[in-house]
């Protein structure tokens, strides 16, 4: 069954230092990757996906993820973090040709020290 | 759009009673996705459906859970009776058809809080 690991429960960075959240999965094919983010008392909101293609994907709020096949990781990346970034962050997988669940990893909380 | 819209917000309940949550996914989504979210477990998928077809029931935690969509702009979790470890926020999702899309479109949460 396809999974996902987000090994850190939180990551501190200082405003204006570039932020790394790390994930990775298995599945038994290929995958879809995805991102999203999630405000207190809010639901989820998508970030970025990878599909297909360029290794590196670029989503919302200058956010980007690396997609990296021989280490099984998509990890997460900002150049400059902003102390509006401080929220909890998702990674999920989609096995292609599989079926058509997504499975989240159990989140990140990311926070953006002033 | 008006998103996915999800009801009640926050519902607060006795151990025993009974619990119908909503969910009206995005016009056009095909896909209708039920996760339920706690601190101690993350983000659990329940139960999906497509074109109003339950395809994976798997992640739901036993009999007393059950969900419906009786049409393409409804569904229904129906929890009888609730127990206090049935306490979480309860996440509608839709999403459109195909696998080449997987962009999730995220209600915002029935807060569950049973006594």
């Amino acid at each position: 069954a396809q999974s996902v690991a987000q090994p850190e429960d939180q990551v501190n960075v200082a405003e204006g230092n570039p932020l790394t959240v790390k994930c990775t999965y298995s599945v038994s094919g290929n995958p879809y990757l995805f991102w999203y983010v999630q405000y207190p008392n809010r639901g989820l909101q998508f970030l970025l996906k990878y599909i297909t293609g360029d290794n590196l994907v670029k989503g919302s709020y200058g956010f980007e993820a690396e997609f990296n096949k021989s280490q099984t990781s998509f990890h997460l990346k900002k150049p400059s973090a902003l102390v509006s970034d401080s929220a909890l962050y998702f990674c999920a997988v989609r096995e292609i040709g599989r079926d058509d669940k997504i499975i989240f990893g159990k989140g990140t909380r990311l926070h953006i020290l002033p | 759009d008006a998103g996915v819209i999800q009801s009640p917000r926050h519902e607060v309940t006795e151990m025993g009673q009974e619990v119908t949550l909503r969910c009206k996914p995005i016009s056009g989504h095909d896909y209708l996705f039920w996760y339920r979210q706690t601190m101690m477990r993350g983000l659990e998928l329940l139960i999906y459906f497509n074109n109003n077809v339950p395809i994976d029931d798997s992640g739901m935690p036993e009999d007393r859970f059950s969900a419906k969509m009786p049409n393409a702009s409804f569904s229904t979790l129906k929890i009888q009776p609730s127990e206090p470890r049935d306490s979480a926020v309860y996440f509608c999702a839709s999403s459109l058809a195909g696998p080449g899309t997987g962009e999730l479109f995220f209600g915002e949460g029935s807060r569950l809080t049973v006594l």
